[in-house]
């Protein structure tokens, strides 16, 4: 079966632009969420969707933003991007049950110039 | 809100032989998980155990194997016959089962190179 995937692997965006990211769950695995990395650092937590709702929110300001759709994939949007939202974005997700392991995709790195 | 540390930044050592992490963890939950993984420089994040608070007997997996001192809130991960592929960034993490929410948590990591 194949992970979890996520797309673009590279992205390069300027200060002020927006940017989406995309992530794929493993076939049958409803929970998505999604973490920021900085260099040197372990993942931040940012959000949880399971069955297309809103069921967690990190410390990040309201730029951050995403959604899950139908199919249980799911997108990360940044709006007016900064220097500092420079990082290794990863998406992970699990079954459905809050005892259940998580599994990471290989993420998106994301430099902002 | 819990709090993972991981005091070793950097750690080494010799191919074939043993070496533990560290890892403490700050949390009034009872009922909780831990968990080692592990990142190699092509970035994937990947599961190297898990363990279960209400579980008393340590967690293996082959050559990876846990000492969890749940009274004092630590979750050392030992490597055995340590190999090169071994090398990598790893993170201890803590999850707390909730209904809805996230509940994971992770440390700054340790970075461990396997030498030959």
């Amino acid at each position: 079966d194949a992970g979890v995937t996520q797309s673009p692997t590279h992205l390069i965006k300027t200060r002020g632009q927006q940017v989406t990211l995309r992530c794929s769950p493993i076939s049958g695995h409803k929970s998505v969420s999604w973490y920021q990395q900085v260099l040197g650092q372990g993942p931040q937590f940012i959000f949880q969707y399971y069955e297309k709702e809103e069921r967690g929110r990190g410390n990040f300001p309201d730029r951050f933003s995403a959604r899950q759709f139908p199919n249980y994939s799911s997108e990360l949007n940044v709006n007016a991007l900064l220097l500092g939202d420079s990082a290794l974005y990863l998406c992970a997700s699990r079954p459905s049950g809050a005892r259940e392991t998580q599994y990471f995709g290989p993420g998106t790195r994301l430099l902002v110039l | 809100a819990q709090t993972v540390t991981q005091s070793q930044p950097e750690m080494s050592v010799q191919e074939a032989e043993t070496v533990t992490l560290s890892c403490t963890y700050d949390t009034s939950e009872n009922n909780y998980y831990l968990f080692w993984y592990k990142q190699p420089p092509s970035r994937q994040m990947i599961l190297v155990i898990r363990q279960e608070a209400y579980k008393q007997q340590n967690a293996t997996e082959n050559r990876f194997s846990v000492n969890f001192q749940k009274a004092a809130k630590s979750f050392s991960l030992k490597i055995s016959d340590s190999q090169l592929g071994d090398t990598a960034m790893y993170f201890c993490a803590f999850m707390k089962p909730a209904p809805e929410g996230q509940n994971f948590v992770f440390g700054p990591g340790t970075r461990l190179s396997v030498l030959p």
